[in-house]
Formats: structure tokens, sequence, C-alpha cells
């Protein structure tokens, strides 16, 4: 079965400082991996996927995650991090061997909430 | 303007008392599901709809039914909500059944059932 942990509940960084938030996956094929954001009181925004190529991908808002295979890692980046960028952030896999099923369901992270102080 | 919609945002009520969120998109998509999210345990799907009339269940539906009679439309109804129903829902779809494609969520339902 396919899963995504994310090993923290929170990461602090200061305003300037980089900043990154880990994922690690476990499926049976190749994944397809994605990072979305929640504001407070709002629906979970799309900020970047990994379906296949080049392992490091921009996304929305200056971030970048990293795909790395053996590591089954696909980690969330920032240079310089905003006090605005403070939310909570889930990681979600979906296992693309699963397309004769019929439908591919996305597996999300419990959530990394990060804090930017200014 | 593409969206997700979500009704009511906020609800309060009690045990037992029949009640439906509705979810509605303008974007022509297929696919549509439910989530809840719980502190500790992220998004988990309730239930799920590949196109009209056509629905399934996810990790979590007891408790929860769903019917998807048009496209944009995809109500949760719970027939008898009890207290372990008390969380956050999301309503999301994408384009179709495709792998690759970007789920889009609503704004959630924050749900209290007392």
């Amino acid at each position: 079965a396919q899963s995504v942990a994310q090993p923290e509940d929170q990461v602090n960084v200061a305003e300037g400082n980089p900043l990154t938030v880990k994922c690690t996956y476990s499926v049976s094929g190749n994944p397809y991996l994605f990072w979305y954001v929640q504001y407070p009181n709002r629906g979970l925004q799309f900020l970047l996927k990994y379906i296949t190529g080049d392992n490091l991908v921009k996304g929305s808002y200056g971030f970048e995650a990293e795909f790395n295979k053996s590591q089954t890692s696909f980690h969330l980046k920032k240079p310089s991090a905003l006090v605005s960028d403070s939310a909570l952030y889930f990681c979600a896999v979906r296992d693309p061997s699963r397309r004769n099923t019929g439908f591919q369901k996305l597996v999300f992270g419990t959530g990394t909430r990060l804090l930017v102080s200014p | 303007e593409a969206q997700v919609t979500q009704n009511p945002r906020y609800l309060i009520t009690v045990t037992g008392k029949k009640l439906t969120v509705t979810c509605s998109q303008n974007m022509n998509h297929e696919y549509m599901s439910w989530y809840r999210q719980d502190p500790g345990l992220g998004l988990r799907q309730i239930y799920y709809s590949m196109n009209v009339e056509v629905t399934d269940k996810g990790d979590v539906p007891e408790g929860y039914k769903v019917s998807r009679k048009e496209k944009r439309n995809f109500p949760l109804i719970l027939e008898s909500p009890s207290p372990n129903q008390t969380s956050l829902y999301f309503c999301a779809t994408r384009t179709s059944l495709g792998g690759t494609d970007t789920q889009y969520f609503g704004p959630g339902t924050r749900l209290t059932v007392l």
C-alpha cells in the first residue's frame, strides 16, 4: 500500500533563512508526488508536483522540491523563508501502478506546520 | 473563475439530525471526492466519484453517503451524525482519472456534532 510520512509536526525557521519540510514515501512503483499548502481557514492549494524528468521541481511562491528515488524522499525547500509562508504543508503520493483499478487515490501525509518568525 | 464551492462553511448540529454538505465545481471535472481532516491524521478520503452515477467508498466511508446526479455537484450526506464525525471536510476535484493531474480543493466545511 502506498503511504507518506512527514516526520516533523512543526518546523520553525527565522525569516530569510532557508527552510526544508521533509517527506518520505512508500509505493510499489514509480510515484507521482505532490505538495499542498493550507493557510488558516482555507482549503488546500497546490504547490508543485513531480511526475517524471528532472528531480528538482519548481513550484509556486518560490518553493521547490527534490525527488530522491534512492532515499524515497521528496523534501520541500525554499532558499529564503517569508513570514507569509507560515502554514500547514501536506505531502501526497499517487501510485500510478494502480491505474487499472479505475482511479488513482491521492494519499496524504499528516501535515507539517511551518512557522516563520520575523 | 475556476472554483470548488462548499456549503455551509461552518455547521454546528446535534447527534442524529440529518445534514447535507454541498460541493459544486465549475471546471467540468469528472473526478470528485470528499476528505475529512483530523489533527494528526492528515486527510483521509471518505468517498469518491469517477463520473455521474459512479461513486465508491474511500478509506473512511462509515456514516456517510454521497450522490452524483450531475457532473458539477457531489453532496456529502450524514444521515445520523455522531460526535466522532466532528471534523473539517474538504471536497476535491480533478480533471480525469489520469494520475498526473492536479487536484483542486474547496474551502472546507467545519462540522461540529454535539
